[in-house]
């Protein structure tokens, strides 16, 4: 079954403490992405990636970190998570190198992050 | 920055009654206009999506209507069934090759019996 997969779906961790989410597809995507979703602020992206080994920030890139070292992985990684980082967080992917039509964004099913 | 305001931020309709959801926009590079629906515990999952030379494109019970003069789209969910309750998103790509979607920030939709 073709989707984007993500690991934990649950996640409790404490200040300071470094933790990374996973993130892989099935599909032999080009793109992938992070997302935070917030009550009220929507789907903000936080890092994309075109391509293996290029990387963009997204608009919310602060605390965060990724990696694209295989075109199937994209994890996020928490260096030093806070509690302003609590949040639901989403990876999605794209067939073509960009978001269109004929290329459009997959999600995976969320991780809830809580950092306390 | 870059901005897609929906609204309403939250909807409540009978069911068989009509849906209707309204995104606004202002950067006129905006060229591919996609709705999402997520359902609880699920990640959003696309629904419709429309390009700015057509002004509706209808799946089913479900219509985008487009008026670029005015920056405005909205979602149409025709016939609405409890089933359909969801959060809808709207969102807009910022042109040719652009590596982004803007979201809305989405409409949480309950259809009652």
């Amino acid at each position: 079954e073709a989707q984007v997969t993500q690991n934990p779906r649950y996640l409790i961790t404490v200040t300071g403490k470094k933790l990374t989410v996973t993130c892989s597809q099935n599909m032999n995507h080009e793109y992938m992405s992070w997302y935070r979703q917030d009550p009220g602020l929507g789907l903000r992206q936080i890092y994309y990636s075109m391509n293996v080994e290029v990387t963009d920030k997204g608009d919310v890139p602060e605390g965060y970190k990724v990696s694209r070292k295989e075109k199937r992985n994209f994890p996020l990684i928490l260096e030093s998570p806070s509690p302003n980082q609590t949040s639901l967080y989403f990876c999605a992917s794209s067939l073509g190198q960009s978001i269109s039509y004929n290329s459009p964004l997959h999600f995976g099913n969320g991780t809830r992050l809580t950092v306390t | 920055q870059q901005q897609v305001k929906q609204s309403p931020q939250s909807l409540i309709v009978q069911k068989g009654g009509i849906s209707i959801i309204n995104c606004a926009y202002e950067n006129t590079a905006f060229d591919y206009f996609p709705w999402y629906q997520q359902f609880p515990g699920k990640g959003p999952a696309l629904l419709i999506a429309i390009r700015p030379d057509v002004s509706e494109k209808k799946e089913g019970r479900f219509t985008i209507s487009f008026n670029k003069s005015a920056k405005q789209f909205s979602l149409h969910i025709m016939d609405s069934q409890p089933g359909d309750s969801a959060t809808y998103f709207c969102a807009a790509r910022g042109g040719a090759g652009s590596y982004q979607l803007t979201f809305g920030k989405g409409t949480k939709l309950s259809v009652i019996p």
